[in-house]
């Protein structure tokens, strides 16, 4: 089925580590983005992108790093874990002009011990 | 900076009962606005959308909402609540340029009670 795509579905790092979070689209979407949610939060922007080659940071960047080489693909690395990267992250992709709303994938739950 | 609040942080209801969930919104232009709905370990599934015309949009699963300009407001409604409609809500206002971001509340938690 079309969607969004995301792996791993869950997760454990020590604090230090770093890996990456995939993310994939089979939409031909332009614009993607990462969130996290976290409980009271809602979700928070990351990082988002409006075509390959092109990113930009949103509300919560730290210790966070995006590229987009295609337009299928947008991964989220964690340079070093830290505790409070411990979250649930949603990437989300979504056709450009007039604002036709994200689809979001599954979420990967994160935590860092 | 656009901004949303979600004043209520759980709603419980009866099944069969009415349901309105409140939204407000701060955004300097015409806002797009969104309701999605997510159910325990799930992603976010879009419920409903405005960007103009007329102020009623209706959405999938029965539920509509209502945006009001004077009261910078999108409540979401739904006359008669089913069990499976327990869930999380979040509002969200979007942004035509950078990217179509999107800034979430802090959600609504809904529990259906029998």
């Amino acid at each position: 089925n079309a969607g969004v795509t995301q792996t791993p579905k869950f997760q454990v790092l020590k604090t230090g580590q770093s890996m990456t979070l995939q993310c994939a689209q089979d939409m031909n979407h332009e614009y993607m983005s990462w969130y996290r949610q976290d409980p009271g939060m809602g979700l928070r922007l990351i990082h988002y992108s409006v075509g390959a080659g092109i990113t930009d940071q949103g509300e919560v960047p730290n210790g966070y790093n995006v590229s987009r080489s295609t337009t299928e693909d947008f991964p989220l690395r964690l340079l070093s874990a830290a505790p409070s990267q411990t979250s649930v992250y949603f990437c989300a992709s979504s056709a450009p002009g007039r604002v036709s709303g994200y689809t979001f994938g599954s979420g990967t739950r994160l935590t860092v011990v | 900076a656009q901004s949303v609040t979600q004043p209520d942080i759980h709603i419980t209801v009866s099944e069969g009962a009415s349901l309105e969930l409140r939204c407000n919104y701060s955004y300097g232009a015409t806002p797009y606005l969104f309701w999605y709905v997510q159910s325990p370990g799930q992603g976010l599934q879009l419920l409903l959308k405005y960007f103009s015309g007329d102020t009623l949009v209706q959405g999938i699963k029965g539920f509509e909402a209502e945006f009001k300009r004077s009261q910078s407001s999108f409540n979401l409604r739904k006359p008669s609540v089913h069990w499976s409609d327990a869930a999380e809500y979040f509002c969200a206002v979007g942004a035509s340029n950078a990217g179509n971001m999107l800034t979430f509340g802090g959600g609504t938690r809904l529990m259906v009670k029998p």
